[in-house]
């Protein structure tokens, strides 16, 4: 079966430019999430939908980020008024939820952002 | 809050070597669970293992194995007779509950990753 994807994997925006980075999860993955990963570092958690209700927030850096799940299935991250600090990959990740249990996250690709 | 420290930067080896990356967590949590994730040049995330903090058994797959002790908070990943195709980044991480225990799913925190290098 398909695994996660996400597009464009590679995004090059202009300083002010707004930027949509979509995420295919799994079929089926009730859970999904998004982070953020500077260069040389572990990825940081930005957000968690569980279908298409957000559930924590807590991640993103500022009011510039925001993200949706309309049908709980596809994902878009947004991010208005780029930052050069907002360059980074951005990862996707989807599990399928079973209740009261930690599921496995399996990630996509990711987007590699760079604002100049 | 929680924290995963890989103290391993980078490391290299000559292939057919065997190479231990060490992982360490700080957590309140009494439940919890551990991740090794292999991050290879393409840039995706590739699920190795999960472990409930519960399970201290030692777990082999075929080359890979996990050393879990709770006494030292450790969670240590051990490749046997390396490959080239082990080079890559490689993540230990850790769950964290989010907004409470009935939603099932838990972000992770992670290290900041150690790159092996194995020398042909």
């Amino acid at each position: 079966g398909a695994g996660v994807s996400q597009s464009p994997r590679y995004k090059v925006a202009k300083r002010g430019q707004d930027v949509a980075l979509r995420c295919d999860p799994i079929s089926g993955h009730v859970s999904l999430f998004w982070y953020q990963q500077a260069l040389g570092q572990g990825p940081e958690f930005l957000t968690y939908f569980q279908n298409e209700a957000q559930l924590d927030k807590s991640g993103l850096p500022s009011d510039r980020f925001f993200a949706e799940r309309p049908e709980g299935s596809v994902s878009t991250l947004k991010i208005q008024r780029t930052q050069q600090e907002d360059s980074a990959v951005y990862l996707c990740a989807s599990s399928l939820e079973l209740a009261g249990n930690t599921d496995t996250q399996y990630f996509g690709p990711g987007t590699r952002l760079t604002v100049l | 809050a929680q924290k995963v420290t890989q103290a391993q930067t980078e490391i290299s080896v000559v292939e057919k070597e065997d190479v231990t990356l060490d992982c360490v967590y700080e957590t309140r949590d009494t439940t919890y669970y551990l991740f090794w994730y292999k991050q290879p040049p393409s840039g995706e995330l590739v699920f190795l293992i999960r472990r409930n903090s519960f399970d201290e058994q030692n777990e082999i797959s075929g080359r890979y194995s996990w050393n879990f002790q709770k006494s030292t908070s450790s969670f240590n990943f051990t490749i046997t007779a390396s490959q080239v195709v082990d080079s890559a980044v490689y993540f230990c991480a850790l769950s964290e509950a989010l907004g409470g225990s009935n939603f099932g799913n838990e972000k992770l925190t992670f290290g900041t990753g150690t790159r092996l290098t194995i020398i042909p």
